[in-house]
């Protein structure tokens, strides 16, 4: 058990819905990282919160936009979804500030199917 | 712009022989490498690590290698057990833009018993 947890597991939704996925970062971590896995491709980054704020951006569609709430814990927000938005999101914490050099630790993913 | 390349999808190796595993990276301010596995329907976990100041670091049967120059760095596994068959990735870090990780896009590998 990492200590990250993610909710839900599965999601199955229609093309054009919202939905929200949710990350509770292990107790003490300030960063949350979110990663998109697309079927036999590796880890997107999409997006990285520390202490609540925006620290880096990566390939996040306008559609999607997260954030970290006071208590660490971090939404996804993937909104107009489109069949290809169908993949395994990832969220990682970690406790690191600018320049430590710590690993991040996974949740167990929300697969999001989009029918 | 995929800056960390796992060029090689999957790789068989028998039980009880060595498995290398490849990684490549471009951008030569990645200060932090970091190697994850992963099995189906579960999130990656943490392997092994190594310092851009490091060329070499064990943890039992793991050790990660760093290429500098070559920007390469490679996972060698000995000897491969049957339980190491998962999906291996490289990572890389950007220490000074707020701990950014940069994932490759793994290597299946299967430790034939």
């Amino acid at each position: 058990d990492s200590g990250v947890t993610q909710t839900p597991k599965h999601l199955i939704t229609a093309t054009g819905q919202r939905v929200t996925l949710r990350c509770s970062p292990r107790s003490g971590d300030l960063s949350v990282y979110w990663y998109q896995q697309s079927l036999d491709q590796g880890l997107q980054f999409l997006i990285q919160y520390y202490n609540g704020e925006e620290r880096a951006k990566g390939n996040i569609l306008e559609r999607f936009s997260a954030q970290q709430f006071p208590d660490l814990h971090s939404e996804l927000n993937l909104s107009s979804l489109e069949l290809g938005d169908s993949a395994l999101y990832f969220c990682a914490s970690s406790v690191a500030k600018t320049g430590d050099h710590t690993e991040a630790f996974f949740g167990q993913g929300t697969r999001l199917t989009v029918v | 712009d995929q800056q960390v390349k796992q060029n090689s999808p999957s790789l068989s190796v028998q039980e009880g022989r060595i498995s290398i595993l490849n990684c490549d990276y471009t951008n030569s301010m990645f200060d932090y490498f970091l190697w994850y596995k992963k099995y189906p329907a579960e999130g990656p976990t943490f392997l092994i690590s190594i310092s851009s100041i490091k060329d070499k670091n064990e943890d039992g049967r793991f050790t990660v290698f760093l290429n500098k120059s070559a920007k390469h760095l490679s996972l060698h596994i000995v000897p491969s057990q049957p339980g190491d068959s998962a999906v291996y990735f490289c990572a890389a870090k950007l220490g000074n833009t707020g701990n950014q990780f940069y994932f490759g896009t793994g290597t299946s590998l299967t430790v034939i018993p």
